[in-house]
């Protein structure tokens, strides 16, 4: 099955700087890749996607990268603010919709 | 729009006793239906495939015995933990696709139901 690695386990950044999550993946028939925030008690939310007919997508402050040839993508946070503390969890799907998760990155922002 | 939803929100309930959760997706249609459990800063791990009108798929090491899943209508599926003990106690989130949709392979996810077993 696949097999999702992400890093680090925790980040701590400082308000307003840029936050760097990054994700192995293990089957290269892989082809849809979320990222999650979730914070305590509550379901995922879904932040960001991309497929991989797609290197690079943005949405304001986030923005995601993929290298197929390398089999990693990562999740880029610029300007954090304290309401981005919580916990990341990247994941990747193939055909199937299957989503394997990351272990999941806790990130703090400090005021 | 694409909104799921779980009841309840948290459940206790005694060892060797049964509890059902409710998953529903409340403005689409929800052919499949995934069922994840997730320990304390842990990940989220799947469970089951629910697929309206067919029997459940089970990852690999779930008890199918155990976690009885049941998707009998569009918007609603639910899992029964069957004899619960201690150690079933955790987070369960299911999450949705909607087909319709024109993102097919997004998985909306509901808010989870925290299951304590004593």
């Amino acid at each position: 099955g696949e097999n999702v690695e992400q890093h680090p386990s925790t980040l701590s950044v400082q308000e307003g700087d840029s936050a760097v999550i990054k994700c192995t993946y293990s089957d290269s028939a892989s082809n849809y890749f979320p990222w999650y925030k979730q914070e305590l008690g509550k379901g995922p939310q879904l932040i960001i996607d991309i497929r991989s007919n797609v290197g690079e997508k943005k949405d304001q402050r986030i923005a995601v990268t993929l290298n197929k040839t390398a089999k990693h993508f990562s999740l880029h946070i610029t300007e954090t603010q304290p309401e981005d503390s919580a916990v990341y969890f990247c994941a990747a799907s193939r055909a199937d919709y299957k989503l394997s998760f990351g272990a999941g990155t806790t990130v703090t922002v400090r005021a | 729009g694409a909104v799921v939803s779980q009841h309840p929100s948290w459940v206790i309930c005694k060892s060797g006793t049964s509890v059902k959760i409710e998953c529903r997706s409340l403005d689409f249609q929800a052919t499949t239906m995934f069922w994840y459990r997730q320990f304390p800063k842990q990940s989220l791990m799947l469970m089951a495939t629910s697929n309206e009108g067919s029997k459940a798929t089970y990852e690999q090491g779930v008890e199918k015995d155990k976690f009885l899943i049941n998707h009998a209508s569009l918007t609603l599926s639910t899992l029964t933990v069957t004899s619960a003990h201690p150690e079933d106690s955790s987070f369960y989130i299911c999450s949705a696709r909607d087909l319709l949709g024109g993102r097919a392979y997004e998985q909306y996810f509901g808010p989870g139901t925290r299951l304590t077993v004593t």
